[in-house]
């Protein structure tokens, strides 16, 4: 089955300043990549999403990139605010012919931004 | 609200008992998700609706959990004989039938806590 790492775990930034989270996959099959923030006691919320057939997407402060070959992708945070600080999930899943499937979830990195 | 709700929120039992959770997925969502998230991990997927049937099963869904979608609108996640093992928040998440969009909702969860 699919196995997604992430990294960093923790990760501390000055406001104003740019985060950047890393995440692989194993799944050559995998198509479908989206970022979760999930605030403390809160559920997971999409931020961003990515599917195979780019390399790269934005969206105001947030982009993401995907490198197939190597099997990688990663968020960036850009114009760092207090607000941003969370718990950000990687997940990777396969999507063929319209089937849904399961999201796997990487561990999680714990963003802090600094004031 | 319209989004995805959960029930109940919080709950507390003894080892060996029986436990059931309800979710409620966004109107008109075909496709309805369980996942368990323990403390510092990311979700991890334990079964799948689409409208009524149970399309997939995580090995992590032992005998002694149960997931139903009798009418293919609302959930219940059963889990017989708790163990303390079982103490995890149990995220349930829906999307719609739209082939082209890949989004799951989360709902805030229900947190189980096995003494």
């Amino acid at each position: 089955g699919e196995n997604v790492e992430q990294h960093p775990s923790t990760l501390s930034v000055q406001e104003g300043d740019s985060a950047v989270i890393k995440c692989t996959y194993s799944d050559s099959a995998s198509n479908y990549f989206p970022w979760y923030k999930q605030e403390l006691g809160k559920r997971p919320q999409l931020i961003i999403d990515i599917r195979s057939n780019v390399g790269e997407k934005k969206d105001q402060r947030i982009a993401v990139t995907l490198n197939k070959t190597a099997k990688h992708f990663s968020l960036h945070i850009t114009e760092t605010q207090p607000e941003d600080s969370a718990v950000y999930f990687c997940a990777a899943s396969n999507w063929v012919g319209g089937s849904a499937r399961q999201l796997t979830f990487g561990s999680g990195t714990q963003l802090t931004v600094l004031p | 609200d319209t989004g995805v709700s959960q029930d109940p929120r919080h709950k507390i039992t003894k080892r060996g008992q029986n436990v059931t959770f309800r979710c409620d997925p966004i109107s008109e969502h075909n496709r309805l998700y369980w996942y368990r998230q323990t403390l510092g991990q990311g979700p991890e997927f334990l079964t799948y609706f689409q409208n009524e049937a149970q399309l997939e099963k995580s090995r992590l869904l032992s005998d002694r959990f149960s997931a139903e979608r009798p009418k293919g609108s609302f959930s219940t996640l059963e889990i017989q004989r708790t163990e303390q093992g079982d103490s995890a928040m149990y995220l349930c998440a829906s999307s719609p039938a739209d082939r082209a969009t890949y989004e799951q909702y989360f709902g805030p969860g229900t947190r189980l806590t096995v003494t």
